[in-house]
Formats: structure tokens, sequence, C-alpha cells
């Protein structure tokens, strides 16, 4: 089955600084990949995926990368705001005929102002 | 439009108890699943329905069993409950199958003692 890998698992960064968060996946069959956000005691809640047939996707201060033959796709946040900090998830599709989602560990963002 | 629903909110148990959480949507989705969140574990898939009258296994179905009721309703009941089943657990839904963005529940969490 799919195995996603998330690094760092901290990450802390002045305010208005960038943040990366980068992930790899292990299955090629995979075509899906969402970024979701949760806050302390809240649902995952997506704030952009990024599919196979596309290298990059941009959202205002977020932006998405996908590398398929590397297979690792990351996550880039300019302008960090306080209402930035949370746990960040990477995800991908299980691929191969199976359904779901595959989880990468999260990365727990600390923007310091 | 509520999107996703979930009860309860919070329930305790004691090993050995049963009990059944209950999932709905209100988005014509097809598609729905239950995840378990554990600390440092990201979320991992337990069971999904890829539409109504089926059920597959995720990652880690033991222990669990499921039920897709109608294409509203998708529960998730724990026989015979044991701490290692401690965790917050999240139902989502999609479209269908594939590329379409996940949408995921206010999630429950569930202590065995």
């Amino acid at each position: 089955g799919e195995n996603v890998e998330q690094h760092p698992s901290t990450l802390s960064v002045q305010e208005g600084d960038s943040a990366v968060i980068k992930c790899t996946y292990s299955d090629s069959a995979s075509n899906y990949f969402p970024w979701y956000k949760q806050e302390l005691g809240k649902r995952p809640q997506l704030i952009i995926d990024i599919r196979s047939n596309v290298g990059e996707k941009k959202d205002q201060r977020i932006a998405v990368t996908l590398n398929k033959t590397a297979k690792h796709f990351s996550l880039h946040i300019t302008e960090t705001q306080p209402e930035d900090s949370a746990v960040y998830f990477c995800a991908a599709d299980s691929g191969g005929g199976a359904d779901g989602l595959t989880f990468g560990k999260g990365t727990h963002l600390i923007i310091q102002p | 439009n509520a999107g996703v629903t979930q009860t309860p909110k919070f329930q305790v148990l004691k090993t050995g108890q049963s009990m059944t959480l209950q999932c709905a949507q209100d988005m014509n989705h097809n598609s729905m699943y239950w995840y378990r969140q554990d600390p440092g574990m990201g979320l991992r898939l337990i069971y999904y329905s890829a539409s109504e009258g089926t059920t597959d296994k995720g990652e880690v179905p033991n222990g669990y069993n499921v039920s897709r009721l109608n294409k509203r309703e998708f529960s998730l009941r724990l026989e015979s409950a044991a701490p290692s089943q401690t965790s917050v657990y999240f139902c989502a839904s999609r479209v269908t199958q594939g590329t379409d963005t996940q949408y995921f529940g206010p999630g429950t969490r569930l202590t065995v003692l």
C-alpha cells in the first residue's frame, strides 16, 4: 500500500517569513495530493490540492509543487501570519484501485511574533 | 447544509463495552470513510464505502465493523472496546472515488478505560 513521509515534524518561523513542508510517497499510481490544516480540537480542513497532471498550483500565499518522477510534493506558505499556526498534513490517494487517503504524520507549524 | 455530522462528540467506555459511532452527510456524496487519529500518527483509514451497498477495509480495520445504512449514513461499530481504540474518530465523504475533495466531520473523541 501507499506510504507517505512528511518532514519536518515541527517548524518554527518568524512572522512574515516563508515556511516549506515536504512529503514523499511510495505508490507511483497515486495521482491526487491534498494538504490539510488542522487547528487544535478541530477537524482537518483542505487548504490546497494538486493532481498528477499539474506540476504547481498557487492560491494566494499558499503553493504546492509536485515532482512525480521523484515522488515528492511540497507545501509553501509565504508571508506567514499568526493564524497560520496549526498542524499541517499532506496526503496521497491510495491508488491501485483502493480508496481513501494515506496521510503523513503532520507538521506542527509555529509562527513566532 | 450541515456537511458531515458525527455523533456523539465525546464518549467514555469501559473495556469490553460496545458502541456505534454515527456519521451522516447531506452533500449527496457517494463515498464515505472512517479514520482514526492518534497523537503523532496522522490519520489512518479504518474502513470506507465507495458507494451505497459496498464497504471495504482500510489500513487498520481490526476490532471494527461498519454499515452503510443508506447513501447519507455510514456507521462505525466497536463490538468489544479495548484501550488501544482510544482515539479521535473522523468520518469523511466525497463525491466519488479518486481525485475529489474529501470533507471531514467534527470528530468523536473516544476514551476506553
